[in-house]
């Protein structure tokens, strides 16, 4: 099975501040990784496909990139309502596989 | 707009058994496998199993293995998972979503239902 490891399980920003997540996979997925935007109570959102295809809807500060087993989430200026815990998946082979999540707290 | 929408959690002792629903209204599309993902309490996503749409191919995370059963009523859009031998480490909240086979994501989710495994 595929490992996804994501860092930092937390981070504490401001509004306004960039902030990046990191998730790697324990083997080359070329670029089959899609992140997930989960608050609490509700539905976990698709934001991010293929590494760095940006879902409809989801607003442009949000950015994927990455291929092969590094993969980045980046949130280019924090907004209220992107205080969430966000997910990196592989979608390169069943069993599908998730990252521990990061929390993105106010600061 | 697609909503999906999960029942049949519920409170069972360990070794019982569950059946979990998944509703599909606004729009179906044969393109689209499902999914089953769970979150236990504080813990991360934990995907579940898979059905292609016409239920030919399934597949299911290790631990559920031989106990969990994913099954599809295309007729219906409806979405289930039989669950037996329920442990204690099976509680957790059950998300149904679609799965699409071009890019190996899961969209749009339900809100899930908990399911409570304890004695």
């Amino acid at each position: 099975d595929i490992q996804m490891t994501q860092s930092p399980s937390s981070v504490s920003a401001s509004v306004g501040d960039r902030v990046t997540i990191t998730c790697r996979a324990s083997q080359g997925i070329s670029s089959s990784l899609t992140w997930y935007q989960h608050k609490p109570g509700k539905a976990p959102k698709l934001l991010i496909y293929a590494a760095s295809s940006l879902q409809s809807g989801v607003p442009s500060r949000f950015s994927g990139s990455g291929s092969g087993t590094d993969f980045t989430l980046t949130i280019s200026s924090l907004q209220p309502e992107d205080f969430a815990t966000y997910y990196c998946q592989q979608a390169n082979s069943f069993p599908l596989t998730f990252g521990g999540g990061t929390k993105v707290e106010i600061k | 707009e697609v909503q999906l929408v999960e029942s049949g959690g519920g409170l069972v002792q360990p070794g019982g058994s569950l059946r979990l629903s998944c509703g599909a209204s606004g729009f179906t599309s044969s393109r689209y496998w499902m999914t089953w993902v769970r979150q236990a309490p504080g813990k991360g996503l934990e995907w579940v199993a898979n059905i292609k749409q016409d239920g030919s191919e399934k597949y299911y995370v290790d631990s559920v293995k031989g106990r969990f059963t994913i099954s599809s009523d295309n007729a219906r859009s409806s979405l289930y998972l039989q669950m037996n031998s329920l442990r204690v480490e099976d509680a957790a909240v059950y998300y149904c979503a679609w799965y699409s086979s071009s890019c190996g994501c899961l969209d749009p989710w339900g809100q899930g239902t908990l399911v409570t495994v304890s004695s």
